[in-house]
């Protein structure tokens, strides 16, 4: 199974400032197709999973371009220009390359500060 | 607008049975492949079970591998999942989980309680 790590787990940022969450894989994520399935979730407070992210850098539907996907391989970043209070909750990354099964990384806990 | 509402979930013993279902709507449910994703209290995500828009290609997590069985009725848009043999390390949210360029949207869940 593919392990997915990700750093820190608990993020604490100042309201207006950056962040960054890291997600590294035990195995490249590049499909034979040469696509990369490498997805990211916030989960609020309270509330189900919502994507944000899907195949590296494509944004969701709706979701603010403050949000921003990044990286290749085995290292991914997910990145948040100014964080707003709205961005608090949990933060995941999940790939869906080498399936079944789906797995997904630990978790970044994002607060303010 | 896309809906998935799940139910079915509850208090059930130790190797007991349940069976959740996810009502699907404001899409063409037998279009897209379906999932089943699980969150124990105060933990992470983990992926269960996948299922073909058509009711084929079936996979598991190992750790529900010949307990649990996914199913779907496209006539009916909705999604199940049958769980046997249930443990205590079952307990968890439910998710269902509609599958476009992988795993987008999510219902609310149902909480799966195994307790004694």
């Amino acid at each position: 199974d593919v392990v997915m790590t990700q750093s820190p787990l608990s993020l604490p940022v100042a309201l207006g400032q950056p962040a960054s969450i890291s997600c590294r894989s035990s195995q490249s994520l590049v499909h034979s197709n040469g696509n990369t399935y490498l997805n990211w979730f916030q989960q609020r407070p309270g509330q189900s999973p919502r994507r944000l992210i899907y195949e590296v850098s494509n944004r969701d539907s709706g979701v603010p371009d403050r949000f921003s996907g990044s990286g290749s391989g085995t290292d991914f970043t997910l990145e948040i220009s100014r964080v707003e209070a709205e961005d608090v909750g949990v933060y995941y990354c999940m790939q869906s390359t080498h399936w079944p099964p789906y797995t997904f990384g630990q978790g970044t806990k994002l607060e303010i500060k | 607008e896309v809906q998935l509402v799940e139910s079915g979930g509850g208090l059930v013993q130790p190797g007991g049975s349940l069976r959740l279902s996810c009502a699907a709507s404001g899409f063409t449910f037998s279009g897209h492949s379906m999932h089943w994703v699980r969150q124990a209290p105060g933990k992470g995500l983990v992926w269960v079970s996948r299922i073909h828009s058509d009711g084929t290609h079936i996979t598991y997590a190992e750790s529900v591998k010949g307990r649990f069985t996914i199913s779907r009725d496209n006539a009916k848009n909705t999604l199940y999942l049958q769980m046997n043999t249930l443990r205590a390390e079952d307990t968890a949210m439910y998710y269902c989980v509609r599958d476009s360029s992988t795993l987008d949207y999510w219902g609310q869940g149902t909480l799966v309680t195994v307790s004694s």
